[in-house]
């Protein structure tokens, strides 16, 4: 058990809907890290929070949001959806913001959109 | 850029024979390299990183892993495979430009194990 939560671990939705995923990090750990997993891009960074603000950002689409919370937790938003969005979505989370951290990894959510 | 590439997608073994997965790295400063291990329907978790310090680097469960500059390479092995080693691996580089530490992730390689 890395420490880091996910919820839900699996969600069902229909194209041109909205959905949040939520990720708690591990104690004391201010930076999270947000990972999509597809069977066609295989695994990708999307964007980093680092205490409440936005550090870095990777392939993330106009459609998806982030953002940390003051108790670190953190939520990633999907709107519009798309039948390939359908993924595993992973969080992670490290200590600090950069060098080379070990980010630990949530259990995931997989995301269905039918 | 940062990237890697893991050379094998598959790679199938019989209990108790040694494990090679293989990964080559490409970067413009001197990187810091991981492999993490992701088991059926579960998470990623950490096996090893190496961060510049020593280029033999032990991870759990047996494994370990060997930095070569002059061969950009960053090879997984364990001596010994068991059954519940049976996962996909992936070989990763941190991207720290800029400072941050974003992970660039290898396309994976899945490691069968054979009784």
């Amino acid at each position: 058990d890395s420490g880091v939560t996910q919820t839900p671990k699996h969600l069902i939705t229909a194209t041109g809907q909205r959905v949040t995923l939520r990720c708690s990090p591990r104690s004391g750990d201010l930076s999270v890290y947000w990972y999509q997993q597809s069977l066609d891009q295989g695994l990708q960074f999307l964007i980093q929070y680092y205490n409440g603000e936005e550090r870095a950002k990777g392939n993330i689409l106009e459609r998806f949001s982030a953002q940390q919370f003051p108790d670190l937790h953190s939520e990633l938003n999907l709107s519009s959806l798309e039948l390939g969005d359908s993924a595993l979505y992973f969080c992670a989370s490290s200590a600090t913001s950069g060098g080379a951290n070990e980010q630990y990894f949530g259990p995931g959510t997989r995301l269905t959109v039918t | 850029a940062q990237s890697v590439t893991q050379l094998d997608s598959h790679v199938s073994v019989s209990e108790g024979t040694p494990v090679l997965l293989r990964c080559n790295y490409s970067s413009s400063y001197s990187p810091s390299l991981f492999w993490y291990v992701q088991h059926p329907n579960k998470g990623l978790q950490l096996l090893l990183k190496y961060t510049s310090a020593a280029t033999l680097v032990k991870g759990i469960n047996g494994f370990e892993a060997e930095f070569k500059k002059s061969e950009t390479s960053f090879h997984l092995t364990k001596p010994s495979a068991h059954m519940s080693d049976a996962a996909e691996y992936f070989c990763v580089v941190s991207d720290e430009e800029g400072g941050y530490n974003k992970l660039i992730f290898g396309a994976g390689t899945r490691l069968a194990v054979h009784p």
